[in-house]
């Protein structure tokens, strides 16, 4: 049972529109949320993150909104550049005994149009 | 700067080889861990090692075993491989285990069992 879902395998958006990418999840144990993008053939980069005891972390273009009622987070991408298409996959942590566990989403493949 | 680097970047295996996937990282991080990204299922944790010396099961352990060699160096080893391991394999370093410092990934290995 995944514990942290990505419902939207894919998104296209226009240049210059807000892109807004979605991740739900179900363990109310976390504490900590990621954002990491990733290119074909490379690995997974860092984005941007939000601690629980936030409900939103914007840097530059990247905005990220928790609502931890709903357990679902969002990332706003505003404006979208061609560069921005990549697969965008949540990530959400917690402590579990003296280690830190992420568990990650499925992915959702961005692709912004020119 | 190198980062995580991983090798080989694509292997072809027949069921029952054997074979070594090798990680090093130059950031003088102390946790390591090695993922595997199927399509659909996101990154699934393997292994990890938390500090050097230490090495513990992830989510998807089975099949696999890991030696941290030295602060810089973390291998995946299948000892007979199966199709069912067909997939992409990411190393990944932190600095510390138990806060929420993001991952930094290598390139990745694409490994394909016959």
């Amino acid at each position: 049972d995944q514990q942290v879902k990505q419902n939207s395998p894919s998104l296209s958006v226009q240049e210059g529109r807000i892109s807004i990418l979605n991740c739900d999840y179900t363990n109310s144990m976390f504490d900590y949320f990621l954002w990491y993008k990733k290119y074909p053939a490379e690995g997974p980069t860092f984005l941007i993150s939000i601690s629980s005891i936030k409900d939103k972390n914007e840097d530059g273009r990247f905005t990220v909104f928790l609502n931890k009622s709903a357990k679902h987070l969002s990332l706003h991408i505003v404006p979208s550049q061609p560069g921005d298409s990549a697969v965008y996959f949540c990530a959400a942590s917690l402590l579990s005994g003296s280690a830190r566990q992420l568990t990650f989403g499925s992915g959702t493949q961005l692709t912004v149009l020119p | 700067n190198a980062g995580v680097t991983q090798t080989p970047k694509f292997q072809v295996l027949k069921t029952g080889q054997s074979m070594t996937l090798q990680c090093a990282q130059d950031m003088n991080h102390n946790s390591m861990y090695w993922y595997r990204q199927d399509p659909g299922m996101g990154l699934r944790l393997i292994y990890y090692s938390a500090s050097e010396g230490t090495t513990d099961k992830g989510e998807v352990p089975n099949g696999y075993n890991v030696s941290r060699l030295n602060k810089r160096e973390f291998s995946l080893r299948l000892e007979s491989a199966a199709p069912s391991q067909t997939s992409v394999y990411f190393c990944a370093s932190s600095p510390l285990q138990f806060y929420n410092s993001p991952l930094h990934f290598g390139n990745g290995t694409r490994l394909t069992v016959t």
